[in-house]
Formats: C-alpha cells, sequence, structure tokens
C-alpha cells in the first residue's frame, strides 16, 4: 500500500494557474475515477475540493478542477488566490477495497 | 448542522491501549460508511480503516491491521477505534471521515484527536 505519488510543492502567483499531479497504479487511479481531493490549510481538518476525478462539491469555486489520463489524476486551480494557499492531498480507491492518499503537495501563493 | 466530533486522544506507552470515539450529528449516521484517517505530526494523511454502514465489513491499511479494530454503534450515533499494541509509529491526529456513496469521497472531516506513543 505505497502513497500515491504528488511533487511535494508548487507555487503560483496571483491569478495564475498550477497543476498538481498524483500518480497511482492500474490498481488504484488508472482503475478507478473514484478520485477526489482535498485541501488543508495549516492546523485545520481536511475540506473536499474534487470528487469522482473532476466533480467539485457545492460550494467549490469553479476555479478549481480535476482530470485524469491513465494512471495520473491532477488537480488545476485557475485564478490563483492568496485564500488558497494550503496543502493539497490526492486519493484513490483501490483494488483492495482499501484507499490510498497521495503524499501532499504544499501550495504556495507568491 | 452536520458534524463529527472525536475523543479519547491521549498519551500511552509503547505497547498499550486507546479507544477513539466519534460522535456523528445532523446527518443519517446509520446509512453512511465511515472513515478513520490518521496524520503523524508534519506529514501527510493517512488512510487506517472503513466500516460500511451497517458494520457488516470492515477493511484496514496493512500499517494497523490486526492492532486496531473499528466498529460502530449505529443507536448511538458513534464511531470507535479500538487501538492496541500501539507504537511510537501510530503518533499522529486521528481524524474521523464520513464517506459518502454519490461521491465516492470523503466528504465530511472531524476535528481530529492527537495521539501521542511515547514512554
Amino acid at each position: 500500500q505505497s502513497a500515491l505519488t504528488q511533487p511535494p510543492s508548487v507555487s503560483g502567483s496571483p491569478g495564475q494557474s498550477v497543476t498538481i499531479s498524483c500518480t497511482g497504479t492500474s490498481s488504484d487511479v488508472g482503475s478507478y475515477n473514484r478520485v477526489s481531493w482535498y485541501q488543508q490549510p495549516p492546523g485545520t481538518a481536511p475540506k473536499l475540493m474534487i470528487y469522482e476525478v473532476s466533480n467539485r462539491p457545492s460550494g467549490v469555486p469553479d476555479r478549481f478542477s480535476g482530470s485524469k489520463s491513465g494512471n495520473t489524476a491532477s488537480l488545476t486551480i485557475s485564478g490563483l488566490q492568496a485564500e488558497d494557499e494550503a496543502d493539497y492531498y490526492c486519493s484513490s480507491y483501490t483494488s483492495s477495497s482499501t484507499f490510498l492518499f497521495g503524499g501532499g503537495t504544499k501550495l504556495t501563493v507568491l | 448542522q452536520v458534524q463529527l466530533v472525536e475523543s479519547g486522544g491521549g498519551v500511552v506507552q509503547p505497547g498499550g491501549s486507546l479507544r477513539l470515539s466519534c460522535a456523528a450529528s445532523g446527518f443519517t449516521f446509520s446509512s453512511y460508511g465511515m472513515h478513520w484517517v490518521r496524520q503523524a505530526p508534519g506529514k501527510g494523511l493517512e488512510w487506517v480503516a472503513f466500516i460500511r454502514y451497517d458494520g457488516s465489513n470492515k477493511y484496514y491499511a496493512d500499517s494497523v491491521k490486526g492492532r486496531f479494530t473499528i466498529s460502530r454503534d449505529n443507536s448511538k450515533n458513534t464511531l470507535y477505534l479500538q487501538m492496541n499494541s500501539l507504537r511510537a509509529e501510530d503518533t499522529a491526529v486521528y481524524y474521523c471521515a464520513k464517506y459518502n456513496w454519490n461521491y465516492f469521497a470523503f466528504d465530511i472531516w472531524g476535528q481530529g484527536t492527537m495521539v501521542t506513543v511515547s514512554s
């Protein structure tokens, strides 16, 4: 049960776009559209931002979008705002009926 | 409003036991699967365990299998995590999370409870 692979950090200036990748295997990300993304500002609980690869729950700005190709899912944040600065985690269901998280990506808004 | 509140964390010696609780409110607890997810200090999220809405099936991460037991009492709207044979590497904030089957995602999280395993 190895964690999904995410870049440790990404950064961008206000108004720019950034993309965070999440690489798994054919036993998890590659086999299911049960990929979700979570935002976690320091000292707080995670918050669901994207579900089923590309869907946004009510209340999440449309600046957040998700996609998947093969074993890699991606989260794109467009029109970066200072409030987007946080840690981001991907998650996937697996063929073993378990769940995996990515190692997390720290987003810095310059 | 929809809420999950964890309790039961604390300091325990290696080899010891602890039971965490997660009180649910604001939704029909008995209709949803529930998870425990942990986060070691300064580290990322790690999925720990899942229990189906009726308790019929339980799944565990390899790192806790055989030591931790997830359970629930739907009459009390409460989720539990019994942790035995605790190790230093189990030190973490433990979150309970509601699983939304329509979303296939963890849509509600508690605030977490800290477990420290140390002599």
